[in-house]
């Protein structure tokens, strides 16, 4: 099945510092997301991509879907303490049914005060 | 406006016992999604209703496994016999139309012993 390869795992940074973390397939892909997981709460969508090439903004969340369709990245700038959770990309394309989520494994970020 | 709320938020189980995790969509919401995190895993794809309609149920485990969702509102599924490995955490989302944003819920985590 397509698979999703995350990086890093988990990341442990200082309040301020900059963090990147990444997702690559070996599939082609027409939707790239980004959703962070709060303890005891579900993901929640922070970003949304749908066009190769493109790079959006959402505040200090700044996220690329790949031109070749198949990887993206999302880095956030200036951490603060409640960046902290578990950060996933996810992906829809034609062999998930442009409509489910292929998920990656997570970044758990831990950002220390 | 009432988010995807599921129920329970956690439950714990023997194997061979029956356990129903419930999820009310968002209202007005067609599109309803199962899906599944094992521990340390990615977040699995389960199945997909469209109203009643089960649209893809490609990623249900087993056929002890059975997802319903009369009258197109409520979603239950149902574990019978549940085994060691279907402990994780299942997450019900839902969509306004087919392929569009997916509010997930807080999730149920079952722990079968």
């Amino acid at each position: 099945g397509q698979q999703l390869n995350q990086s890093p795992q988990s990341m442990f940074i200082q309040e301020g510092e900059d963090v990147s973390m990444n997702c690559t397939s070996s599939s082609i892909f027409n939707t790239w997301l980004w959703y962070k997981q709060d303890p005891g709460e579900g993901p929640v969508l922070l970003i949304a991509l749908y066009k190769a090439g493109e790079l959006t903004s959402n505040g200090r969340l700044t996220a690329q879907f790949g031109i070749t369709r198949k990887d993206s990245f999302l880095n956030i700038s200036a951490s603060i303490p409640s960046d902290v959770g578990i950060y996933f990309c996810a992906a829809q394309g034609k062999n998930s049914g442009y409509s489910t989520l292929t998920f990656g494994k997570g970044t758990m970020l831990l950002v220390s005060p | 406006e009432a988010g995807v709320t599921q129920f329970p938020s956690h439950s714990v189980i023997e194997k061979g016992q029956t356990v129903t995790l419930r999820c009310d969509p968002i209202s007005g919401h067609d599109n309803l999604y199962w899906y599944r995190r094992v521990m340390g895993k990615e977040i699995k794809f389960l199945l997909h209703f469209v109203k009643e309609s089960k649209q893809d149920e490609s990623g249900m485990p087993n056929n002890r496994f059975l997802a319903e969702r009369t009258g197109g509102t409520y979603s239950t599924l149902k574990v019978q016999p549940a085994e060691l490995e279907d402990s994780g955490v299942y997450f019900c989302a839902s969509s306004a139309v087919t392929g569009g944003e997916q509010f997930f819920g807080p999730g149920t985590r079952l722990t079968v012993l």
